[in-house]
């Protein structure tokens, strides 16, 4: 059975940084997309980015909201799908979703893990 | 960028009766890579459709997609009490991936 498992949440400061992670069982990373999914709160879900499988290139591509503070990527000997989140705003408070589909039979199951609150406030 | 624009805001339909939800696109959406998910109150999102018209794993057959191009539906045929949801369009053929703000769904 997959499962997606998120840690690393918590509260920061305005301009500081923080890590997800985001580890998974039942499934080898490197070989689907993995997308990061933030919900601000009683707001609508919001697409942050996503690094693909390691046949299709293994880049990362983010949203504009993010670039250029948010880095994705993979260590694939640890499973393990990461966030880095750099100079922080308030706007970043969210549960941030780590997220896959895997197809089995050509029809896609889409896995995601508990979500990690992340709060940031002075 | 595509903006997803969904409506109505909020549903309120009796059990049995069909839910229509729309999902429009300000540009037409590749090859139809677009899905629908529900989420239900502390829960994590449920991909129901794929490519606009087919259902994912387990989904049962009263949800239904279709559309193309720029506008696209997701049609629950007789509403269960347990489809009390918000439901989120999402496109998938371009980057940035993006979110409609999502249908509330309320069974009266």
């Amino acid at each position: 059975e997959v499962q997606l498992v998120e840690s690393g949440g918590g509260l920061v400061k305005p301009g500081g940084s923080l890590r997800l992670s985001c580890t998974a069982s039942g499934l080898t990373l490197s070989t689907t997309y993995m997308t990061w999914i933030r919900q601000a709160p009683g707001k609508g879900l919001e697409w942050v980015g996503r690094v693909k499988s390691k046949i299709d290139g293994g880049t990362a591509d983010s949203a504009a909201a993010v670039k250029g503070r948010f880095t994705i990527s993979r260590d694939d000997s640890k499973n393990t799908l990461y966030l880095q989140m750099d100079s922080l705003k308030t706007e970043d408070t969210a549960v941030y979703y780590c997220n896959t589909w895997v197809e089995v039979a050509g029809v896609p199951a889409d896995y995601w893990g508990q979500g990690t609150p992340v709060t940031v406030s002075s | 960028e595509i903006v997803l624009t969904q409506s109505p805001g909020t549903l309120s339909l009796s059990p049995g009766e069909r839910a229509t939800l729309s999902c429009r696109a300000s540009q037409s959406v590749s090859s139809s890579y677009l899905a629908w998910y529900q989420q239900k109150p502390g829960q994590s999102p449920r991909l129901l459709i794929y490519d606009a018209s087919s259902r994912a794993t387990g989904i049962p057959d009263r949800f239904t997609g279709s559309g193309s191009g720029t506008d696209f539906t997701l049609t629950i045929s007789s509403l269960e009490p347990e489809d009390s949801a918000v439901y989120y369009c999402q496109q998938y053929g371009s980057s940035p991936l993006t979110f409609g703000g999502g249908t509330k769904v309320e069974i009266k």
